[in-house]
């Protein structure tokens, strides 16, 4: 099975600051990799599928790119509703596989 | 639109038997891959396992095989996940995921308590 580490496991960060979360995958995935955003109590919602296409209704602010084994998403301005787990989401062999999440918290 | 409607919460007892279900609509059922995503309580997402309605082919994650078993009746839009005996440690929440090119539609969960 392929192996999905995400990085960091939490951070901390104020509104309007640039984020960055990375996922590396065990062996080269093309570019078959989702990233998904998590609010408690919620399904995780699809922000950005084929490791870099933006998602309809996505704000701009989100991107993801990568390619292979290595891939970054990257929030340019965070805002209060940002604020949530994010997970990467390998499909290149099924079963897919997620990446351990990232806690993105209030400063 | 793709829309995935999962069977409602359970509570159970340790040992007993188990089928919670997911209806597709708005999509082609026989064209994505649908599975099962494991969340346990404050914990992080794990793919249980996956299933091609088309023909049932079936993948399993390696911690699931033979703890679960995952079906799926194309006629009617609907994938299952069953359980023989329940532990415990079963109790999450668990989400269905309609698959394809890296695009995952999700389920609204179906929460799964197993207390004696």
């Amino acid at each position: 099975a392929i192996q999905m580490t995400q990085s960091p496991s939490s951070l901390s960060a104020s509104l309007g600051d640039r984020v960055t979360i990375t996922c590396r995958a065990s062996q080269g995935i093309r570019n078959d990799l989702g990233w998904y955003q998590q609010k408690p109590g919620k399904a995780p919602k699809l922000l950005i599928s084929a490791a870099s296409t933006l998602e309809s209704g996505v704000p701009s602010r989100f991107s993801g790119s990568g390619s292979g084994t290595d891939f970054t998403l990257t929030i340019s301005s965070l805002q209060p509703e940002d604020f949530a787990t994010y997970y990467c989401l390998q499909d290149y062999i099924y079963p897919p596989t997620f990446g351990q999440g990232t806690k993105v918290e209030i400063k | 639109e793709v829309q995935l409607v999962q069977s409602g919460a359970e509570v159970k007892k340790p040992g007993e038997s188990l089928k919670i279900s997911c209806k597709g609509s708005g999509f082609q059922f026989t064209s994505y891959w649908i599975g099962w995503v494991r969340q346990l309580p404050g914990k992080g997402l794990e793919w249980m396992a996956i299933i091609y309605p088309a023909d049932s082919e079936t993948r399993y994650s390696p911690s699931f095989q033979g703890q679960v078993t995952i079906s799926a009746d194309k006629s009617i839009s609907t994938a299952n996940l069953q359980w023989n005996s329940l532990k415990a440690s079963d109790t999450a929440i668990y989400y269905c995921v309609a698959i394809t090119g890296s695009r995952g539609y999700w389920g609204q969960g179906t929460l799964v308590t197993v207390s004696s």
